[in-house]
């Protein structure tokens, strides 16, 4: 089974600042990483698939990076409405989701 | 607009069973393997398995076998998953969320059902 190991746990940033989060895979995952932003009573959102393609609707504020085991996902211009838990996901052998990481607004 | 509605929550005996549904509407039932997720509390997500609604055809994480069962009504577009032998480990949030096929990510998901196990 692959294993991700997400990072930080959780972080605290200041509005119109830019955060980031890295997975890393326990084996190459081909760039088969999707990034999401889940709010308490909601499903996750997709933000990010493939590594670094944005769905439609979500602004250019989101980014992704990596390639092989190492994968970062970044929010630049924190905006009030970030404030979420995020999710890194591998779709590259069966699924594997990282630990998260709780983004808090200072 | 694609949705994936499901069922409330619920509250269940150690022992018994239950069964959460995932009703969607919006694209083609059919065209979509639908997935299932357990958030137990304060803790990540774990993809508990899959169906294919075309032809039945399911895949589960190792964990979740004998513990999930996944069925599909293709003429209410409904998904379902059963769980049994239910124990206070099985109280958590469960998501259904949808992909194009069993290699893509989830690309919409359901709001999620609270299940409780507790006498």
């Amino acid at each position: 089974d692959i294993q991700m190991t997400q990072s930080p746990s959780s972080l605290s940033a200041s509005l119109g600042g830019k955060v980031t989060i890295t997975c890393k895979a326990s084996q190459d995952i081909n760039k088969y990483i999707a990034w999401y932003q889940h709010k308490p009573g909601k499903g996750p959102r997709l933000l990010i698939h493939f590594t670094s393609t944005l769905q439609p609707g979500i602004p250019s504020r989101f980014s992704g990076s990596g390639s092989g085991r190492d994968y970062s996902f970044s929010i630049s211009n924190l905006e009030p409405e970030d404030i979420a838990t995020y999710y890194c996901l591998q779709y590259d052998n069966l699924y594997t989701f990282g630990g998260g990481t709780k983004l808090e607004i200072k | 607009e694609v949705q994936l509605q499901q069922s409330g929550p619920e509250l269940v005996k150690p022992g018994a069973s239950v069964k959460i549904s995932c009703k969607t509407s919006g694209y083609t039932f059919t065209e979509y393997t639908m997935h299932w997720v357990k958030q137990s509390h304060g803790k990540s997500l774990e993809w508990i398995g899959g169906i294919n609604p075309n032809n039945g055809g399911t895949s589960y994480n190792q964990k979740f076998k004998g513990k999930a069962t996944l069925t599909v009504d293709k003429s209410s577009s409904t998904a379902y998953m059963e769980l049994r032998s239910l124990t206070s480990e099985d109280s958590a949030v469960y998501y259904c969320a949808r992909s194009y096929g069993y290699d893509e990510d989830f690309d919409y998901w359901g709001q999620g059902t609270t299940l409780t196990v507790s006498s």
